[in-house]
């Protein structure tokens, strides 16, 4: 069965970093793309960006670049999506998901982490 | 950017048929997909290419796109239908690809 575990939820202050994690099982890791998507409180689905386990090839979202840093460490089939210094404003809940390059799909989501950042 | 436009919200009675858009710039000429998202958990994959359905998901979920709209159909709805419904399309300009989530659609059953 493919899982996408993802680490657990956060309470951060502005200013603070922080690594969130999504552990891959049930399949071959560097096979798939992996994303992540953004959930505001309330709102909808964005596309932040993706990385190939494989070579680590990676892309973002316009919206995102420069904003997080997605990488992964295919040895522990775990991709990571990072903030340096995290703002009240990216309070949300982040998905990964495993990605269908033949069409772009998603066809397995992490269960989501919550991150508050709140002072 | 690809925008994708969807209507808020809907609302059906048990029973009937429930219609979601999804319209984009000729978005026939692209495969979509469409995902449900229930209260509290994480989105599920109902539609992939426009109306391929994953294994375990009803035959009353249904989906079709040609020239600027693509809709999802929920034939005969059921209470367990009520749900958050989001469109979702690749899009490259030049050397950029990016993967566009529709605005969602929450579906009410009455």
């Amino acid at each position: 069965e493919v899982q996408l575990v993802q680490s657990g939820a956060e309470v951060k202050k502005p200013g603070e970093s922080l690594k969130i994690s999504c552990k891959g099982s049930g399949y071959s890791f560097t096979d798939y793309w992996i994303g992540w998507v953004r959930q505001m409180p309330g709102k909808g689905l964005e596309w932040m960006g993706i990385i190939y386990p494989g070579d680590s090839d990676t892309r973002y979202s316009p919206s995102f670049q420069g904003q997080v840093t997605i990488s992964v460490d295919k040895s522990i089939s775990t991709a990571y999506l990072q903030w340096s210094t995290l703002k009240a404003s990216d309070t949300a809940m982040f998905y990964c998901a495993r990605f269908v390059s033949s069409s772009w799909y998603v066809d397995n989501w992490g269960q989501g982490t919550l991150v508050t950042v709140s002072s | 950017s690809y925008v994708l436009t969807q209507p808020p919200s809907v609302s059906v009675a048990p029973g009937q048929t429930a219609r979601i858009t999804c319209g984009g710039n000729n978005i026939g000429s692209k495969g979509v997909h469409w995902y449900q998202q229930k209260p509290g958990q994480a989105p599920v994959l109902v539609v992939s290419d426009d109306s391929h359905r994953p294994s375990g998901i009803p035959e009353r979920l249904s989906g079709s796109n040609s020239g600027n709209t693509a809709t999802l159909t929920i034939s005969r709805v059921e209470a367990g239908d009520e749900a958050d419904y989001y469109c979702q399309v690749w899009d490259s300009s030049g050397d950029h690809t990016s993967y566009f989530f529709g605005t969602g659609t929450k579906v009410t059953v009455l």
